[in-house]
């Protein structure tokens, strides 16, 4: 495997469900993110991690919770989600003192909240 | 703060013609500008980037983009399009605290 990864690629959960999305990088990077991509809307930054610590929440809701267990895998877990949250979650990482601040993005799970 | 404007949501063009994608940024200090594509399904991937180097900067696939602090710009251009191109653009600055800001995207239709 080469790159971030993200599994499932696809998801379909019912509001009372309870899930994990899970992003995996292979580029030796330090920091790590979420972002969610809804329809006709800028990417929002959900949450960053960097050296294995959280250093950005954005004003995301608690049903959202984020685990970084080490420098490689970043998950996302879910629970009792709205319809609102239906949207394509990317990961992404990069070096946490990297002067440009490039990420490299995987290529995301398509979540549908019914 | 540092923002991106992409100046148009949609840029038609016909395969083999140029192609244009406007950016303008602002920024309290000199920027670090990049641009990704994301074609439908899959995630972003980056083109170019701008790290006050050389201001006309060279990316993947035969696009490069210019950038001219007297204009506030960050243009992506590419002298002849192709049918993969079609794709949506992001024109993104880096805060430099580990924050990308997105611009809201354009998306290029490569027209036969």
């Amino acid at each position: 495997e080469t790159g971030v990864t993200q599994t499932p690629r696809h998801l379909v959960m019912g509001m009372t469900n309870k899930k994990s999305l899970k992003c995996e990088q292979h580029l030796g990077h330090n920091a790590m993110y979420w972002y969610k991509q809804s329809a006709k809307k800028p990417l929002e930054l959900m949450f960053v991690y960097s050296l294995e610590e959280r250093v950005e929440n954005n004003s995301v809701p608690s049903r959202f919770s984020p685990e970084c267990p080490n420098s490689s895998h970043l998950f996302l877990h879910l629970h009792t989600l709205q319809p609102e949250d239906s949207a394509l979650y990317l990961c992404a990482s990069s070096q946490a003192r990297g002067t440009y601040n490039e990420q490299f993005f995987g290529p995301g799970t398509r979540l549908t909240v019914l | 703060a540092q923002s991106v404007t992409q100046l148009d949501s949609h840029v038609s063009v016909s395969e083999g013609t140029p192609v244009l994608l406007r950016c303008n940024y602002s920024s309290s200090y000199s920027p670090s500008l990049f641009w990704y594509v994301q074609h439908p399904n899959k995630g972003l991937q980056l083109l170019l980037k701008y790290t006050s180097a050389a201001t006309l900067v060279k990316g993947i696939n035969g696009f490069e983009a210019e950038f001219k602090k007297s204009e506030t710009s960050f243009h992506l251009t590419k002298p002849s399009a192709h049918m993969s191109d079609a794709a949506e653009y992001f024109c993104v600055v880096s805060t430099g605290f580990q924050k990308l800001v997105f611009g809201t995207g354009t998306r290029l239709l490569v027209s036969p």
